[in-house]
Parts: structure tokens; sequence; C-alpha cells
């Protein structure tokens, strides 16, 4: 089983739509849990980072599942600009195993 | 947060030759990590480099075929050794600080 595993997409939505996707790992000891963004053959960078609480950025929300081991990422109100792959970060301090990406696509 | 140049940002390359990627920091670190994305893959890390002694690599990564460097805390650069087609990927310098900052990225592929 693999340490993250996403739900590779692709997630073809209109501009404003909400899209949301989850990502579940299987280390119950991970303590630290991000997305990152990545574009075409470009380096990740780092969306957010993920809190027990849940939190909120803008447009984008992430909430933690610790009980089922999940991480979800809602984008609200979807622009052109979000059509990227998302990668799903899961570890401890430095160790992090990273998902092989959602893509989503908003079009016009 | 850290700034990291890479380079080559890409290369092309015959089987058999061996390319060095270097991965420079705007600031002194402890640790800096190169990893690699095949296509359509995620990251998987090849190796902890760290300052002043040797690399740590991980599983399915031997330092025979991905020889690494650290002269310094800004400074370090992977050799992707006796390259065949297998080895075409992106590979990636990173720095912890908090969360993980990635280089630019060198876009490799060997003919």
């Amino acid at each position: 089983r693999k340490e993250v595993e996403q739900d590779p997409g692709p997630f073809n939505v209109p501009e404003g739509a909400t899209v949301a996707f989850n990502c579940t790992y299987s280390n119950s000891a991970s303590q630290s849990f991000f997305w990152y963004r990545q574009d075409c053959r470009k380096e990740p960078k780092l969306l957010m980072s993920v809190y027990s609480s849940g939190n909120e950025d803008g447009r984008f929300t992430a909430q933690l599942n610790r009980a089922s081991q999940y991480i979800s990422l809602l984008i609200r109100d979807s622009k052109l600009s979000d059509s990227a792959t998302y990668l799903c970060v899961v570890g401890g301090d430095y160790k992090l195993s990273f998902g092989a990406g959602t893509t989503v696509t908003v079009r016009a | 947060s850290a700034v990291i140049s890479q380079k080559p940002s890409r290369d092309i390359c015959q089987r058999g030759t061996s390319l060095t990627i270097q991965c420079q920091v705007d600031s002194q670190v402890t640790m800096m990590f190169w990893y690699r994305q095949q296509p359509g893959q995620s990251l998987t890390l090849i190796a902890t480099a760290n300052q002043g002694s040797e690399a740590t690599y991980e599983s399915g990564f031997v330092i025979d075929k991905f020889p690494i460097s650290r002269p310094n805390l800004t400074f370090s650069t992977l050799t992707v050794s006796n390259m065949s087609p297998e080895d075409s990927s992106i590979y990636l310098c990173s720095v912890w600080g908090e969360k993980l900052f990635f280089g630019s990225g060198t876009q490799l592929s060997v003919l």
C-alpha cells in the first residue's frame, strides 16, 4: 500500500465552481500535512499547511481527519489559474511522503 | 522562506554519460534533499545531503549511481552517473525550513 494516495483525477470544472478532493495516508504517526501545487514541468510550491482544526486561506480550505487518516482540499469559486496538479504531502518533520497528485482543470 | 537556485534547468544527455546538478541556497541550511519525479509519478526521495558527512540514501538508490557532494551549508550537487533512458526524470533539490522548499528542478532526458 502506498504511503499517500490521491485520486489522480482529472477534475474538470467550470469557472466559479467548487471542487474538493481527498488524500489518504497510511502512517498514523504522521504529524505534518501539506498541500503543494505543481504546474506542468515546474517545481512544487507550497499551497498551504493543514492543521488539526482545519484552516482556510482565501478560496482554499484544508481539513484533517486523523481518525480516518485523510486530508482534504476544497477550492471555492474556481479560477482558470487554479488549473494545476495538487500534491498531498504527509510526514514527520522533514521526512515527507508525496502523493502522485490530483489534476484540476478549470475551464472558461 | 529559502531561495534555491538549481542548474541546469534541463539537459539532453547520451546514454552512458554523467550529469552533475548544482543547487545553491541563499541561507545556511542543515539538511538538503534530492528528489526525483518520473513522468506522471509522485516525488521520490533519493537522498539527504548532510554537510560534513556522507549522504543518506533511500532504499533503491546507491551512492555509485547518485553521488552527492555537500561541501558547505549552502551548496550541494547530485550526479546522475552512467545514465540510461530510465533516468529521464525531473530532479529537484529541496531544503527544510518548517516546510519543504524546492529548487526549480532539472528536467533530464537521456537518449
